[in-house]
């Protein structure tokens, strides 16, 4: 089966790291860009980034540019999104998403939910 | 950065037709993905290149984009079209999304 399975729901405090991963299956997974998307509570859809796992090749929103890192792993087929010192206002649901060679997102992972709070 | 903007919410009763637009300067020359994503689930996507439609989506989805206006279109709506709909293109290296639109069924 064609999937992308993400990490489980974190809960963290201000200040601390976090990593949340993005494994994909069922495909190839060094063919395809992997993106990352935030949702904040009751919000709307925002495009983060995306990274080429066959060669590293990331892109990143100028919003999200320094504030997170997106890297791969493709010998496990995994993506990955980090902060270095999350802030209250990472709290959000974080999706990762494949991306087609026309630029949109075929397929779409369950989300992780990540809360920051003191 | 481009912008793309979109109604905050449309009202449609069951079986007519939904118009859901998403502006943005000379949108037409892009091309524009819709999503739908219900409460508590991931976007899934219901067009891509501005009309077309991924395999499992009905023939009621459909989309088009001229100018400075896409739309998407929904026929004979139904009670389980109600989501959130966004739009989405992508610009100088980057994805670009739309605010969403809560589509409501009556």
């Amino acid at each position: 089966e064609v999937q992308l399975v993400q990490s489980g729901a974190e809960v963290k405090k201000p200040g601390e790291s976090l990593k949340i991963s993005c494994k994909g299956s069922g495909y190839s997974f060094t063919s395809y860009w992997i993106g990352w998307v935030r949702q904040m509570p009751g919000k709307g859809l925002e495009w983060m980034g995306i990274i080429y796992p066959g060669d590293s090749d990331t892109r990143y929103s100028p919003s999200f540019q320094g504030q997170v890192t997106i890297s791969a792993d493709k010998s496990i087929s995994t993506a990955y999104l980090q902060w270095s010192s999350l802030k209250a206002s990472d709290t959000a649901m974080y999706y990762c998403a494949r991306q087609n060679k026309l630029r949109y997102f075929d397929l779409w992972g369950r989300g992780t939910l990540v809360t920051v709070s003191s | 950065s481009y912008v793309l903007t979109q109604p905050p919410s449309v009202s449609v009763a069951p079986g007519k037709t939904a118009r859901i637009t998403c502006g943005g300067n000379n949108i037409g020359s892009k091309s524009v993905h819709w999503y739908q994503q219900k409460p508590g689930q991931a976007p899934v996507l219901v067009i891509y290149y501005d009309s077309d439609r991924p395999s499992g989506i009905p023939e009621r989805f459909s989309g088009s984009n001229s100018g400075n206006t896409a739309t998407l279109t929904i026929s004979r709506v139904e009670a389980g079209d109600e989501a959130d709909y966004y739009c989405q293109v992508w610009d100088s290296s980057s994805g670009v999304f739309g605010g969403g639109t809560k589509l409501t069924v009556l």
